[in-house]
């Protein structure tokens, strides 16, 4: 059975500084992996996934992640963060396509990481 | 284009109650899947519906269940509430095919049970 498990439940960090959010994955199989981030009293939005080929993969607002399959890992960073970059992430693994029942599109979810950028 | 919405945003019900949510999904998106989210859970995966039928099912009790219609729209429902059914309940709608492909999400349903 997949799992996702993000390291960090909270991260403050400085306007203008660089993040790292960690997550790591335990999978048997191959897997799609996705950093979401959620506003205050909104839905889920898509900042990047791989799902497979180069293992860096840029997203939006300036946001990438690193696939690294030995350390099952997918970490995202941004370089220079803003206020406005404050917001909870998730990172999400998805097993793809399972033998026996199709397209397996059930998402894992990690716990959560709350960033708050601060003055 | 207009986005995933859900209806009701906000919802207070009592206990043993029962509750209907609804989701429209992006038009020509024909696959939506279902989650619960609390603080001390995160995100939970309820169930998926493809074509008017249910593909995935998470490890939900029998109270919750859902269905979806011709025109892809789905709804979902929680019998006989219980106070740890308080959550925001996602919807999100994708197109069908291939592995896995970005999912849009609705911004909830927020459900309080007292």
């Amino acid at each position: 059975a997949q799992s996702v498990t993000q390291l960090d439940s909270q991260v403050p960090v400085f306007e203008e500084a660089p993040v790292e959010l960690r997550c790591n994955y335990s999978s048997s199989v191959s897997v799609y992996l996705f950093w979401y981030v959620q506003y205050p009293n909104q839905g889920l939005q898509l900042l990047l996934k791989y799902l497979s080929g180069s293992t860096l993969v840029k997203g939006i607002n300036g946001f990438e992640a690193e696939f690294n399959k030995s350390q099952t890992s997918f970490h995202l960073r941004k370089p220079s963060v803003h206020i406005s970059d404050t917001a909870e992430y998730f990172c999400a693994v998805s097993a793809g396509k399972t033998p026996n029942a199709g397209n397996n599109r059930k998402l894992i979810w990690g716990l959560g990481t709350s960033l708050a950028v601060n003055p | 284009k207009a986005g995933v919405t859900q209806t009701p945003r906000y919802l207070i019900k009592t206990r043993g109650q029962q509750v209907t949510l609804s989701c429209s999904p992006i038009s020509g998106h024909r696959s939506v899947s279902w989650y619960q989210q609390t603080p001390g859970q995160g995100l939970q995966f309820l169930f998926e519906y493809f074509s008017e039928t249910q593909r995935n099912k998470g490890n939900f009790p029998g109270r919750f269940s859902g269905r979806q219609f011709s025109n892809s729209r789905s709804e979902m429902n929680v019998s006989t509430l219980e106070l740890g059914d308080s959550a925001l309940y996602l919807c999100a709608s994708s197109l069908p095919g291939g592995p896995v492909t970005e999912a849009f999400f609705g911004q909830g349903t927020r459900l309080t049970v007292v």
